[in-house]
């Protein structure tokens, strides 16, 4: 079983709409959990970061977080072009404390004009 | 942007020649990442360092070695290249205050390296 779990899509959104990407987790005890966008041929960029149970909300984004069933979402509403990327979950080793990161492989997101 | 630079950005050599990648950051951050990526695979840790001379192995370790000889550069040394060591390869530090989240890996703008 793979650490960290992405749909690999593609998944395509009609632009104005709401993009969600899901990530799930196998460790119980991860405590911190990272979404990082990715345009192609570019290094990996934080989008958002959370730590508790729940939604948290920056701009258009939101990330929500479910300890229990251990899964993180990211909800993009009123989709953009500009949002076509890669989006990348992170979750921290639990073993390490926050000095190692376990990625995801990654959900590319096409928004349709 | 983390003050994060890597060098080369693109070089392409032979199977067996030793490479050298460069990974520089300007401001002081204690830990420091290199990771290589590969469609289908993902981000994965090569090696990491949290201060000079403290360096330990990743999950794709074998065949590579790093070292920290000062705190702003971070060394990824490929000792005979082979093909299957053909990626793009992301520097990234951990944040440590400031503008920076403390808990957070920022990321360089990558090498690609190509073995032929």
């Amino acid at each position: 079983q793979k650490e960290v779990e992405q749909n690999s899509g593609p998944l395509s959104v009609p632009e104005g709409a709401i993009a969600s990407l899901n990530c799930t987790y196998s460790d119980r005890v991860s405590q911190s959990f990272f979404w990082y966008r990715q345009y192609s041929g570019k290094s990996p960029e934080l989008i958002m970061s959370i730590y508790s149970n729940g939604d948290k909300e920056d701009g258009r984004f939101t990330a929500q977080l479910n300890k229990a069933s251990q899964y993180v979402s990211l909800l993009i509403r009123d989709s953009q072009p500009s949002d076509s990327a890669t989006y990348l979950c992170a979750v921290n080793n639990p073993n390490f404390g926050n000095e190692k990161l376990t990625f995801g492989t990654g959900t590319r997101l096409t928004i349709i004009p | 942007d983390a003050g994060i630079t890597q060098s080369p950005r693109h070089k392409v050599t032979e199977t067996g020649t030793p490479v050298t990648l460069r990974c520089h950051q300007t401001e002081n951050h204690r830990y420091m990442y290199w990771y290589r990526q590969d469609p289908g695979h993902g981000l994965r840790l090569i090696h990491y360092s949290y201060g000079v001379k403290d360096t330990d192995k990743g999950e794709v370790s074998d065949g590579y070695s790093v070292s920290r000889s000062k705190t702003e550069d971070f060394l990824l040394t490929l000792e005979s290249a082979t093909s299957s060591q053909t990626s793009v390869y992301f520097c990234a530090i951990r944040g440590a205050g400031g503008v920076h989240y403390t808990d957070t890996q920022y990321f360089g703008p990558g090498t690609r390296l190509t073995v032929l």
